[in-house]
């Protein structure tokens, strides 16, 4: 079963607003990911965030974790087109970080 | 620097078939994971190796087996092929077993006829 839930599934907006799409999971955490896919191809990582930190930046990209409530979002600020494509928020189990905890991913479309 | 590499891209196979996939993994890591990713779905962790054993399992029947060689290349065989093995079969490396952050290779679509 799928450790994370995002939300929304689906995110259509104009290039230049800004993005944003959550994630919630079920277990205790030492860290959580957030990777990008496009088309259907390999997943490219964006961002990790530790249990122990709040908030995190990285270009555009800023994620939020809340631990009390076992739930992150992800903002893309100034959208592009190129920033279309599949999202995922990914948690390893605690003991095996070779072990990823994918959700179902929120598909964002950037429309020119 | 070559990042992490897959073959074939594509394969399309029948019922019952036996299919094997290939991945090399990012230079200096010695460490692979298997996902399946169904359309429309997250990845789901198959397995991973490590100095040429399989370290962790996820919830995958028997038919699914890996080999991991030498160079840390490593195959994914499936046998006994069902409908609901078509999916998007991506590979992901890492330098150790405790590293955080894994590099996904394009994957290798299968499609099950």
């Amino acid at each position: 079963s799928q450790q994370g839930e995002e939300d929304p599934q689906a995110l259509s907006i104009q290039e230049g607003e800004n993005a944003t799409m959550n994630c919630s999971y079920k277990t205790s955490i030492n860290n959580l990911q957030w990777y990008r896919q496009n088309s259907g191809r390999g997943l490219v990582h964006l961002i990790l965030i530790r249990s122990n930190e709040r908030e995190k930046h990285s270009g555009r990209l800023r994620v939020t974790l809340d631990t009390s409530k076992k739930s992150s979002s992800l903002l893309i600020t100034a959208s592009r087109a190129a920033d279309t494509a599949s999202y995922f928020c990914a948690t390893p189990l605690s003991s095996n970080t070779g072990k990823l905890i994918f959700g179902q991913g929120t598909t964002l479309q950037v429309k020119p | 620097d070559a990042g992490v590499t897959q073959s074939p891209t594509h394969l399309i196979k029948t019922r019952g078939q036996q299919v094997t996939l290939r991945c090399s993994p990012k230079s200096g890591h010695d460490t692979v994971s298997w996902y399946q990713q169904a359309l429309g779905q997250g990845p789901q962790f198959i397995f991973q190796y490590y100095e040429e054993e399989e370290r962790q399992r996820g919830n995958f029947p028997d038919r699914f087996s890996g080999h991991q060689f030498p160079n840390y290349s490593s195959e994914l065989n499936v046998n006994a092929l069902l409908l609901g093995d078509s999916a998007l079969y991506l590979c992901a490396s890492s330098p150790g077993l405790l590293a955080e952050t894994q590099y996904f290779g394009p994957g290798t679509r299968l499609l099950v006829l």
